[in-house]
């Protein structure tokens, strides 16, 4: 059963513009949610991460946007640059701080255009 | 910091072959998982160890699949006997009690005729 839900598939942005990725997912224990980046022939990397007790959470060009009620997360990319262009997986895990499960959803391919 | 370690980095096999695939997690990392990456079925946790113990192998797709970790330093992933279904990516990832991010190494593209 696939507990974290993620959309689109693959999206192009040209370049200068905003990237955006949904997930949504069903566990109500989940309290943690991490975006990890992916470049083709490497493993992913945690981009950035939330926990509910915040709506938003901002690193640089990247942003959470966290709706607890309706149990769904997004990430933006403002400013998108070519080299974005890459894999991104949102995830969520039961357990903080103890480095464990994570369930990932399936991934969306981004692809920014010059 | 050297990251994780995964050998060998590619391996073709035959049918029926038994594949061991390994992994060096990062030193003073005391966690570690075993993932799965397919075109299909995205990103799939095996197992995953805390402390060399096996804690979590639900995602352990059969019998075929099994894994040990001897030691803090060094796991395996065997796959007897390979089938071309399991043809994938392999990915060990490492993290440390107290934090919250898995560390991944680079994968193992595992491909059985």
């Amino acid at each position: 059963q696939q507990q974290v839900k993620q959309s689109p598939q693959s999206l192009i942005v040209q370049k200068g513009g905003i990237s955006i990725i949904n997930c949504a997912y069903e566990n109500t224990a989940f309290d943690y949610f991490p975006w990890y980046q992916q470049f083709p022939g490497k493993g992913p990397a945690l981009l950035i991460a939330i926990r509910p007790d915040v709506s938003e959470k901002k690193e640089g060009r990247f942003t959470i946007s966290f709706n607890k009620s309706a149990k769904q997360f997004s990430l933006h990319i403002m400013d998108s640059q070519p080299g974005d262009s890459a894999t991104y997986f949102c995830a969520a895990s039961t357990t903080p701080g103890t480095a464990s499960k994570l369930t990932f959803g399936t991934g969306t391919r981004l692809q920014v255009t010059l | 910091d050297a990251g994780v370690i995964q050998s060998p980095r590619h391996e073709v096999t035959e049918m029926g072959q038994e594949v061991t695939l390994r992994c060096k997690p990062i030193s003073g990392h005391n966690s570690l998982f075993w993932y799965r990456q397919t075109m299909m079925r995205g990103l799939e946790l095996l197992i995953y160890f805390n402390n060399n113990v096996p804690i979590d192998d639900s995602g352990m797709p059969e019998d075929r699949f099994s894994a040990k970790m001897p030691n803090a330093s060094f796991s395996t992933l065997k796959i007897q006997p390979s089938e071309p279904r399991d043809s994938a990516v392999y990915f060990c990832a490492s993290g440390r009690s107290g934090t919250d991010t898995q560390y991944f190494g680079p994968g193992t593209r595992l491909t059985v005729l």
